[in-house]
């Protein structure tokens, strides 16, 4: 069963960094592109970064480029957010979500998401 | 960057109706849209992929048309567990944007 764990989330100051993980169990983590999307409580759906296979290809939204960073560590089944220079608009749910395949973009879905972790950022 | 444009953002509806959502893209991204639902405090879960195939487990009534740039989400007779947001999704370009999204509810 594949799984997806997200943590690392909590209340950060503005300007502060936070950096998420996740863990991920159930599939070969190195074969698949990963994403990280976020959700403002009660908003839409944000795609947020993704990164392929083999870190090749990593892109972000205008929203957090320049102050995001995504990486993965093949060998610990593990993605990561690092987060820079934080916003109160960067509060949201931070999920993270696995690619049917390993180099996007072009993909076709993305088939296992996580259940989330939550960044508020307040002074 | 591509935008999608979703409409309905919100539609009241009865157990049994047929429901169409509607999704717009920018620009042409062949039949790289996908189709999921979510229900409060729940991930997303994927409902159709590229443009009209149905995932695997998903009802029979959900299906999904569409290319370049007009799609849409049909419900054929909406059931109470339906009653959710949807969200397209294009994955043809980086940023992979969603639409604005529809809630469900019930009438």
């Amino acid at each position: 069963e594949v799984q997806l764990v997200e943590s690392g989330g909590g209340l950060v100051q503005p300007g502060r960094s936070l950096r998420l993980s996740c863990a991920a169990s159930g599939f070969t983590f190195d074969d698949y592109a990963m994403h990280w999307v976020r959700q403002v409580s009660g908003k839409g759906l944000e795609w947020v970064s993704g990164i392929s296979w083999n870190s090749g290809s990593i892109d972000y939204a205008d929203s957090v480029k320049g102050r995001f960073t995504i990486s993965r560590d093949n060998a610990k089944n593990s993605l990561y957010l690092q987060m820079n220079s934080l916003r109160a608009e960067d509060t949201a749910f931070y999920y993270c979500a696995k690619d049917i395949s390993g180099q996007s973009p072009p993909t076709i879905y993305f088939d296992n998401w996580g259940q989330g972790t939550l960044v508020t950022v307040s002074s | 960057d591509i935008q999608l444009t979703q409409s309905p953002s919100f539609l009241s509806a009865s157990v049994g109706d047929r429901v169409t959502i509607t999704c717009r893209a920018s620009q042409g991204i062949s039949s790289y849209l996908a189709w999921y639902q979510q229900k409060p405090g729940k991930a997303p879960k994927l409902l159709i992929y590229a443009a009209s195939t149905l995932q695997s487990g998903v009802p029979s009534r959900f299906s999904g048309s569409g290319s370049g740039t007009e799609f849409t989400l049909t419900i054929s007779s909406l059931q109470p567990e339906d009653f959710a947001t949807y969200y397209c999704q294009q994955l043809n370009s980086y940023p992979f944007t969603f639409g604005g999204g529809t809630k469900v509810e019930i009438k």
